[in-house]
């Protein structure tokens, strides 16, 4: 059971390239989150899907698309990269918003914007 | 604004006893959990707060007052493996998780 799987690990990128992250789960999870986690600050949200064919934003979702491409997959694409968009990614996926239903996190994607 | 405040990090001697407090202020209030982060991995959930009181599990304790809007993890019998950062999260009126910035708590032996 692998659980939340995230490629690529680790990706450099010139100003202006573009680039998509991939999030797969196999745990039957309606819904999933991208996040991007910067030093000294919170995971931020960027945006979710609450289930197959749909997509929510964030609180910064500015310079990002998503896709929920099945109930398993849920990309993330950076049309133009921006240094400012240096950051660890994190796909994470869960049963549903109530009570104790937790986040299951992918390993991470590390992006460095030159 | 909706904020969430725990100490940047702390230090702690192997064996001993540490408490690290997490204040917030949410439009709301669902539940807070707690989550575990090594240096470069993915998040791993400890803990699960929505009622006031103590929640014990293991080693680990976490502490609910929704009137302060405070909130504490104890980590007991502190071990080298427990060298991490701990985040703080509150789920909103809105149901979504507003996340602090975490504590790095640095275990000496």
């Amino acid at each position: 059971n692998a659980g939340v799987t995230q490629t690529p690990k680790f990706r450099v990128l010139k100003t202006g390239q573009s680039m998509t992250l991939l999030c797969a789960q196999d745990m039957n999870h309606e819904y999933m989150y991208w996040y991007r986690q910067d030093p000294g600050m919170g995971l931020r949200l960027i945006h979710y899907s609450v289930g197959e064919g749909t997509t929510a934003k964030g609180e910064v979702p500015n310079g990002y698309n998503v896709s929920r491409l099945n109930k398993r997959e849920f990309s993330l694409r950076l049309e133009s990269a921006a240094p400012s968009q240096t950051s660890v990614y994190f796909c994470a996926s869960t049963t549903g918003f109530s009570g104790a239903n937790v986040l299951t996190f992918g390993a991470g994607s590390r992006l460095t914007v030159l | 604004g909706q904020n969430i405040d725990q100490p940047t990090e702390m230090t702690a001697t192997e064996g001993a006893i540490v408490q690290i407090n997490c204040t917030y202020q949410t439009s709301g209030f669902n539940g807070l959990f707690w989550y575990q982060q090594h240096a470069g991995e993915a998040p791993t959930f400890l803990s699960y707060n929505v009622l006031d009181g103590l929640e014990e599990k293991g080693r680990f304790s976490s502490f609910l007052s929704r009137s302060k809007g405070y909130s504490y993890l104890l980590l007991k019998e502190l071990q080298m493996k427990d060298s991490a950062s701990y985040l703080c999260a509150v789920r909103d009126s809105n149901y979504q998780l507003i996340w602090g910035a975490g504590t790095k708590l640095i275990i000496k032996p």
